[in-house]
């Protein structure tokens, strides 16, 4: 199973909810991401785990709270967004930090509206 | 400072015919290179990995080559399908194997578009 599932798909939500985005693994890969992208750009590094520790925060807001809760899942909570951070927002796992190819999830359409 | 160029940003071509798209990298060190590509509103997927030593290698109509010295690579598809419109991105990793230091550096990307 080389597949790494996102959901929701889609998700549409006004600037005061919390909502939560949700990543799951099951190569036994031991380093996973978040990744914002915006429209015809790359995808921007978010967040990194590894061995369930955030290992890396690219400085992002804490409107964005990110929880490893167990090697094969990772979350993303949200929670008073802006309309700027709407965005396809994509998850990958990797079988380690360092020289290993990322798998990346099918991706969450976020709307703030 | 580590960064990949990708050209041309966009690329119309009619079904059939082959193309070539480039990727230019300064990042080092070096340590492997990919093609992804992203269909819209998708997540990437890995078309080829290239190590430094490797020159050339192939996936189906895809085959990606790889100069390090000149610090280039290029991606080359045959016989276009329609279903081969999508985004086209070079990511190279490198800058270290500690971890904290390792990157994976995304390029823009090239948007191809093959029309029937």
């Amino acid at each position: 199973d080389t597949e790494v599932t996102q959901t929701p798909k889609h998700l549409v939500m006004g600037m005061t909810n919390k909502k939560s985005l949700k990543c799951e693994q099951h190569m036994g890969h031991r380093a996973m991401y978040w990744y914002k992208q915006k429209a015809k750009k790359p995808p921007e590094l978010m967040f990194v785990y590894s061995y369930e520790k955030l290992s890396i925060n690219e400085s992002v807001p804490s409107r964005f709270s990110p929880e490893c809760p167990n090697s094969s899942l990772l979350n993303l909570h949200l929670h008073a967004l802006q309309p700027e951070d709407s965005a396809l927002y994509l998850c990958a796992s990797s079988q380690d930090r360092t020289g290993y190819e990322q798998y990346f999830g099918p991706g969450t359409r976020l709307t703030v509206t | 400072k580590n960064q990949v160029e990708q050209s041309p940003q966009s690329l119309i071509i009619l079904e059939g015919k082959n193309c070539t798209l480039q990727c230019n990298y300064t990042v080092s060190p070096f340590s492997n290179l990919r093609w992804y590509k992203q269909d819209t509103g998708r997540g990437p997927v890995s078309l080829t990995i290239m190590t430094f030593s490797e020159n050339t290698k192939s996936n189906g109509r895809y085959t990606a080559t790889l100069d390090a010295d000149t610090k280039q690579s290029s991606l080359h598809i045959t016989a276009s399908q329609l279903s081969d419109s999508a985004s086209y991105i070079c990511v190279v990793s490198g800058g270290g194997t500690t971890s904290g230091t390792y990157k994976y550096i995304f390029g823009t990307g090239t948007r191809l578009k093959v029309l029937a």
